[in-house]
């Protein structure tokens, strides 16, 4: 089965570019969306289809997706951006939803 | 507005049956597919299963696959998530996703989550 692998925590400080990967066999090839989960809260998507951002998520966020490695990316870092990031693929070969293991951003 | 709004906390005991409910509104229900997550203590999102409530087309996660069922009721907008027979490793949140159409699509919209505890 599909696997996407994320680093288990990110540390930055604020005011910095946080940027969480997710890496997976030729990901490039595939649609990513991340979504953000704060304690205690249900997750929310904040970029969907490599770099699109939802209405309401700041321009701060932003995605790539080339090769082997997907990249979440936010610039400007803010303490209200300490949050788990999960990545997600739809993997046409099995016709499964796959959720990477999750990074725990921290703001130092 | 879209909001899935989920049936509340449950204690059960293991060898209990259990259903639980995600309620859509403020959209189409029988346009969008509604999918299921665990979440256990401590750890990650886990997908378990995802169903299209037009024809109630539904796929699992081989890991769920006969641990659980999932159905949907068009008529009044409600998704479930149900056990005939829970075991303690069966305490997670669960958490109901909008997913829309399209092979490669995301969770857009999510509930607020039914937290599950199985103990004797």
């Amino acid at each position: 089965s599909y696997v996407l692998t994320q680093p288990p925590s990110v540390s930055v400080a604020p005011g910095k570019t946080a940027r969480i990967t997710c890496g997976g066999n030729n990901i490039g090839s595939k649609s990513v969306h991340w979504y953000q989960q704060k304690p205690g809260q249900a997750p929310v998507l904040v970029i969907y289809y490599d770099s699109d951002r939802p209405s309401g998520i700041p321009e701060r966020f932003s995605g790539s997706n080339s090769g082997n490695t997907a990249t979440l990316t936010i610039s400007r870092v803010e303490a209200g951006d300490e949050a788990d990031y999960y990545c997600q693929v739809w993997d046409s070969s099995s016709d499964l939803v796959v959720f990477g293991g999750g990074t725990k951003l921290t703001v130092l | 507005e879209v909001q899935l709004v989920q049936s509340g906390a449950e204690v059960k005991k293991p060898g209990e049956s259990l259903k639980i409910s995600c309620k859509g509104s403020g959209y189409s229900f029988t346009s969008y597919w509604i999918g299921w997550v665990r979440q256990m203590p401590g750890k990650g999102l886990e997908w378990m299963g995802i169903i299209y409530p037009g024809d109630s087309d539904t796929r699992y996660s081989p890991s769920f696959q006969g641990q659980v069922t999932i159905s949907a009721d068009k008529s009044i907008s409600t998704a479930y998530l149900q056990w005939s027979s829970l075991k303690a490793s069966d305490t997670a949140m669960y958490y109901c996703a909008r997913r829309p159409s399209g092979y490669d699509s995301h969770f857009d919209y999510w509930g607020q989550g039914t937290l599950v505890t199985v103990s004797s």
